[in-house]
């Protein structure tokens, strides 16, 4: 069964460094998203992709993040500078046109 | 803002009890709403998914029903297993196509053998 894949399953990283984190899709999806979970807390949405741009982002989605669909299979999330609160689980997820949200296993990141 | 709540916060049962678990969120215009199991430290897996036109959804031992005019959302689940312990999410849809999901705290759920 297809599935969405994230590689690394665990990054770790300085305060102040540049993050990607990256994530293949399942292969006939059109949407795609980036969600968070810090340890304890809701899972948030980020962002949602569609036809190589951005279609929503919420209020976390800021300046320091930005997404990439770099070739026909890749997706990716960039945190340019990372703060001790970027700590988190990060879930990316793609569906079909109507039908429900396939997440992935997600990252975990820990900035130290 | 849409706020998602889940009661309760965790349950446990013996193993073989039918149970419901529950949903409210504040915003009744939705596009749909999706329930999710959460195995510890791991990803989210698609349950079952109802649009915002439809009442219910089966999916083997798991029914979900969505009351949408009350903000109402019930996971059924048959006849509990061990295997059925995980923690299990609710998330509305809404935006375009349902895209951004908002999410409750979960139930964690244990079934005792």
């Amino acid at each position: 069964e297809p599935e969405v894949t994230q590689t690394p399953s665990h990054q770790v990283t300085q305060m102040g460094q540049e993050v990607i984190l990256r994530c293949v899709p399942i292969s006939n999806h059109l949407y795609f998203y980036w969600y968070r979970q810090i340890l304890g807390q809701k899972v948030e949405f980020l962002v949602s992709f569609y036809n190589n741009e951005i279609s929503e982002k919420s209020e976390i989605f800021d300046d320091q993040f930005s997404v990439e669909r770099p070739d026909g299979s890749n997706f990716t999330l960039k945190i340019r500078s990372t703060k001790l609160e970027d700590s988190a689980m990060y879930f990316c997820a793609s569906k079909e046109q109507i039908y429900e949200q396939y997440f992935g296993p997600g990252t975990r990141l820990t900035v130290t | 803002k849409q706020e998602v709540t889940q009661i309760p916060a965790a349950l446990s049962v013996p193993e073989g009890e039918n149970l419901v678990l529950n949903c409210s969120f504040t915003d009744s215009a939705i596009y749909n709403l999706q329930w999710f199991r959460q195995d510890p430290g791991k990803g989210l897996t698609s349950l079952l998914l109802i649009q915002s036109s439809q009442r219910e959804q089966t999916s083997g031992r798991l029914n979900a029903s969505l009351d949408k005019s009350s903000g109402r959302s019930t996971l059924y689940i048959a006849a509990s297993q061990p295997g059925d312990s995980a923690t299990y999410l609710c998330a509305v849809g809404e935006g375009n196509a349902g895209n951004m999901l908002t999410f409750g705290g979960g139930t964690r759920l244990m079934v005792k053998p």
